[in-house]
């Protein structure tokens, strides 16, 4: 069965260090999306990227944050200089088309800890 | 704006009885609901979706939902519980403001099945 995939699973990183999350989508899915959860908070929502450019962003997606998807297959988040804050798990989630009712794909997650 | 409110932060059955996790919505719209399972170092996989056909949903692993307007409700059931039924449960709405997938979650349900 298709499924997202996040790597690495667990990456550990000091203040003000720049990270890149990575991710595969499934092959035939065109929306791409990050997710976060802090440690006993709501998963939110992040951002949404389609046809090369962002779709939307939430208030959380500041000039900090940014997304790529370099080549056919990956999808990134970078975030150029990490704060405490940043530390929480980061899911991505791709889906084949949009709009109310399309079942997102996640992956299991990247665990980031910002020292 | 759309939002979900999962009642209850963890629930603790015993093999065999059933289960019952609650969450209301609000939305100014036609909802869609989803409720998602996230087992422990795995990603959020989709147990079942709302989006205005039938109210009454079935799921994978002999769960379903009711969706309820009257009662902004969309609980989820089992009538009997297994071991691997232990897991983080999410009840989600999609957000058609957008136009993009984009996903509201709940605070999160922990399920703990004991023998």
């Amino acid at each position: 069965e298709p499924e997202v995939t996040q790597t690495p699973s667990h990456q550990v990183t000091q203040m003000g260090q720049e990270v890149i999350l990575r991710c595969v989508p499934i092959s035939n899915h065109l929306y791409f999306y990050w997710y976060r959860q802090i440690l006993g908070q709501k998963v939110e929502f992040l951002v949404s990227f389609y046809n090369n450019e962002i779709s939307e962003k939430s208030e959380i997606f500041d000039d900090q944050f940014s997304v790529e998807r370099p080549d056919g297959s990956n999808f990134t988040l970078k975030i150029r200089s990490t704060k405490l804050e940043d530390s929480a798990m980061y899911f991505c989630a791709s889906s084949e088309t949009t709009g109310s009712g399309t079942e997102a794909f996640f992956g299991q997650g990247t665990r980031l800890t910002v020292v | 704006a759309q939002s979900v409110t999962q009642l209850d932060s963890h629930v603790s059955v015993s093999e065999g009885t059933p289960v019952l996790l609650r969450c209301n919505y609000s939305s100014s719209y036609s909802p869609s609901l989803f409720w998602y399972v996230q087992h422990p170092n795995k990603g959020l996989q989709l147990l079942l979706k709302y989006t205005s056909a039938a109210t009454l949903v079935k799921g994978i692993n002999g769960f379903e939902a009711e969706f309820k307007k009257s009662e902004t409700s969309f609980h989820l059931t089992k009538p009997s519980a297994h071991m691997s039924d232990a897991a983080e449960y999410f009840c989600v709405v999609s957000d058609p403001n957008t136009g993009f997938q984009k996903l509201v979650f709940g605070t999160g349900t922990r399920l703990l099945v004991s023998p």
